[in-house]
C-alpha cells in the first residue's frame, strides 16, 4: 500500500512567485516524522524541512514551510519567491516508529524566468 | 567532516556477476541505510541498521546482502546480478537520538547497469 503519495508528477512556476507541492501520507501510527528533499539534475538527496507529528506549528525554513494539515494527513511544500535554481525533483518521505523510511513518487518543478 | 560518502559512483556489470558498493559515513549516526532509485518509483528502502551487528531488512530486500561490522561503514551486495538491480543507489545515515524526528543525510549514489 502507497504511504506516500504526490499527486503532481510536474509542476510549472513562474519565477518570484509561489508553489505548492502537494503530499499526502497514509499510516495508523501516532508518532512519525514527515520530510521534504530536493533532488536537482546533478542527483544528490538534499534534505529540506520536516515536521513531526506532535508539532502544532507548521515548520518553516527560509523560503520553505510545511503546510502540514493532520487530519486530513497532508503535508504540502511551499516554496515562496521561487528561484530558477528551485528547479530540481522534490519527494516527500515519512519515518515511522521501527525505522521504517517511505518516499513519495516525486514532483519536478520548473521555474520560468 | 566528508558526511556520507559512496563508492563507486558509477559501474557497469554483467548478469550474474558479484559486486559490493561501499558506504561509509564519519558522523557517529547509528542508523544507516540503502535505498534504490528507480524512475517513476521514488527511493525505496533496501536494508537497514541501527547499529554494528544489527540488520534488517526494508521494503525491497531480495538479491541484497548487508553487514554491519563497524559504525562507520555499510557496504550492500549484490551476489549475482540481474538486469533488474539496474538502478541508482543512495546510502544514507541519520541519529536516532530522537526516533522518527531526525532526517537521513544521503550520499552522492552509484549508478549502477547490470547488462
Amino acid at each position: 500500500a502507497q504511504k506516500i503519495t504526490q499527486t503532481q508528477p510536474g509542476m510549472f512556476v513562474q519565477e518570484k512567485e509561489a508553489v505548492t507541492l502537494d503530499c499526502t501520507y497514509d499510516t495508523s501510527d501516532q508518532s512519525y516524522g514527515l520530510f521534504w528533499y530536493k533532488q536537482p539534475s546533478s542527483g544528490e538527496m538534499i534534505f529540506l524541512i520536516y515536521q513531526g507529528s506532535y508539532d502544532e506549528q507548521n515548520a518553516t525554513e527560509g523560503r520553505y514551510s510545511l503546510n502540514f494539515q493532520k487530519a486530513r494527513k497532508s503535508a504540502n511544500l511551499v516554496i515562496s519567491a521561487s528561484q530558477l535554481g528551485d528547479s530540481a525533483m522534490y519527494f516527500c518521505a515519512m519515518s515511522l516508529t521501527g525505522n521504517q523510511f517511505y518516499f513519495g513518487t516525486g514532483t519536478s518543478l520548473t521555474v520560468i524566468p | 567532516n566528508a558526511g556520507v560518502t559512496q563508492t563507486p559512483k558509477f559501474q557497469v556489470l554483467k548478469t550474474g556477476q558479484s559486486m559490493t558498493l561501499q558506504c561509509a559515513q564519519d558522523m557517529n549516526h547509528e542508523y544507516m541505510s540503502w535505498y534504490r532509485q528507480d524512475p517513476g518509483m521514488g527511493l525505496r528502502l533496501i536494508h537497514y541498521s541501527v547499529g554494528a551487528g544489527i540488520t534488517d531488512q526494508g521494503e525491497v530486500p531480495n538479491g541484497y546482502n548487508v553487514s554491519r561490522s563497524t559504525t562507520e561503514d555499510f557496504p550492500l551486495r549484490l551476489l549475482s546480478a540481474a538486469p533488474s538491480q539496474t538502478s541508482v543507489y543512495f546510502c544514507a545515515s541519520r541519529n536516532t537520538g530522537q526516533g522518527v524526528y531526525n532526517e537521513q543525510f544521503f550520499g552522492p549514489g552509484t549508478r549502477l547497469t547490470v547488462l
